[in-house]
């Protein structure tokens, strides 16, 4: 069964950083690509970004709200998949979500965790 | 960017009506787009994927069609269980983009 955890979330003032993690099992992490998705309080869904495996030399595509801001990665190793968040803003504030395609070829991400919140207030 | 542009944003319907939601790419992504419900509190859940293959486990009642630019998902007869927010997303190019969302509340 595939299962995914984000973990991270917590109260940060405009500004600074934050490292949101996922744990994944279930799955052979390694063939993946992976994303993140956001959804702000009360509002509809936002794709913030994905990491290509390593077959796709883990390059990355990112949301232009989030475009040198926001950096993801990967450890294979470690079956986890990470969000580096910098520079925050107020409109950061969200649910942040782990997302899997269903298949190692890519497409949609079907396959998500339960969310960690991200709250960017001072 | 590709925008997805969803209609209605909400609707009123009684057990065991007929709903249809639909999507509109603002470009054609030819049949990649998924359809997604959402429930209060809980992580999306997938339904429809390439446009009109059903996700397993879920009921036949939830069906979708369309290609290129316009996408219908529709339930043949509304559940209690079926009251909640759909979203739309397409595939095709990057950035992935979302329809605004249609909540579905009962009569």
């Amino acid at each position: 069964e595939v299962q995914l955890v984000e973990s991270g979330g917590g109260l940060v003032q405009p500004g600074g950083s934050l490292r949101l993690s996922c744990a994944a099992s279930g799955f052979t992490f390694s063939d993946y690509y992976m994303d993140w998705v956001r959804q702000a309080p009360g509002k509809g869904l936002e794709w913030v970004g994905r990491a290509r495996n390593k077959a796709d030399t883990y390059t990355t595509e990112y949301a232009a709200s989030v475009k040198g801001r926001f950096t993801i990665s990967r450890d294979d190793s470690k079956n986890s998949l990470y969000l580096q968040m910098n520079s925050l803003k107020t409109e950061d504030t969200a649910i942040y979500y782990c997302a899997r395609p269903p298949s190692a070829l890519g497409g949609p991400p079907i396959f998500w965790g339960q969310g960690t919140l991200v709250t960017v207030s001072s | 960017d590709i925008q997805m542009t969803q209609s209605p944003p909400s609707l009123s319907a009684s057990v065991g009506d007929r709903v249809t939601i639909t999507c509109r790419a603002s470009q054609g992504i030819s049949n990649n787009l998924v359809w997604f419900q959402q429930k209060p509190g809980k992580a999306p859940k997938s339904l429809i994927y390439a446009a009109s293959s059903l996700q397993s486990g879920v009921p036949s009642r939830f069906s979708g069609s369309g290609s290129g630019t316009d996408f219908t998902l529709t339930i043949s007869s509304l559940q209690p269980e079926d009251f909640a927010t759909y979203y739309c997303q397409q595939y095709k190019s990057y950035p992935l983009t979302f329809g605004g969302g249609t909540k579905v509340e009962i009569k």
